[in-house]
């Protein structure tokens, strides 16, 4: 079946400090990848998606690369702001579902 | 601005009751999703539909049934709700017309007590 590991919070980082969030996933087939974002009492929100092999999803200053060899798509932004602050969630969509890692929280500290 | 709504956003309710959970969504949407959100466990897929007239059950599904009458709306009941059954409830919503790649849309969600 699918299934989506991302590493466990809650990570707290300073301002201007470089975030990394490991995400690695097992499916069948050829899955598209998602960063989704939740900000405090909000729904998620697509942050970035990548949908096939090698490519790199991009927005917000955040990127991640859909690595086939190693099974994974670590979401990464190389200057957080305290308004980064929010649970990131990993996601791959096979047939249109979606299934989702665990979510990490993420607080950024001015 | 086509959108997807969630009523009502907060729900408090008593064991043994039963409880509807609203869905709305502008976007003339084929596919849409509802969702439970509890900690440690991310999302989980409660039930799903791919059209008028089709359902279809997610992984955890057990208590839970919808309906699908028309293209914009999928109300989730719980038949007798549980204390296990406290969580936060997302809806979401695609177009299966992009054809692999759609992008899922979530609702505001509504946070549901059972006491």
């Amino acid at each position: 079946g699918n299934s989506v590991t991302q590493m466990e919070g809650p990570v707290t980082l300073s301002e201007e400090a470089f975030l990394t969030i490991n995400c690695t996933y097992t499916a069948t087939g050829y899955p598209s990848l998602f960063w989704y974002v939740q900000y405090p009492g909000e729904g998620l929100q697509l942050l970035l998606k990548a949908t096939k092999a090698d490519d790199k999803g991009s927005n917000k200053g955040f990127e991640a690369t859909y690595r086939k060899e190693t099974t994974s798509f670590h979401l990464e932004k190389g200057s957080v702001q305290v308004s980064d602050s929010a649970v990131y969630f990993c996601a791959l969509r096979n047939d249109y579902k979606l299934s989702f890692g665990a979510g990490t929280t993420v607080t950024v500290r001015a | 601005d086509a959108e997807i709504t969630q009523s009502p956003r907060h729900k408090i309710t008593e064991t043994g009751r039963q409880v509807t959970l609203a869905c709305h969504q502008t976007w003339n949407h084929n596919n849409m999703f509802w969702y439970r959100q509890d900690l440690g466990h991310g999302l989980r897929l409660i039930h799903y539909s791919y059209g008028v007239q089709d359902t279809n059950k997610g992984e955890v599904s057990d208590g839970y049934s919808v309906s699908r009458s028309n293209t914009e709306d999928l109300p989730l009941t719980l038949e007798s709700a549980a204390s296990s059954q406290t969580s936060v409830y997302f809806c979401a919503s695609s177009d299966q017309r992009q054809g692999g790649q759609e992008t899922q849309y979530f609702g505001p969600g509504t946070r549901l007590l059972v006491l």
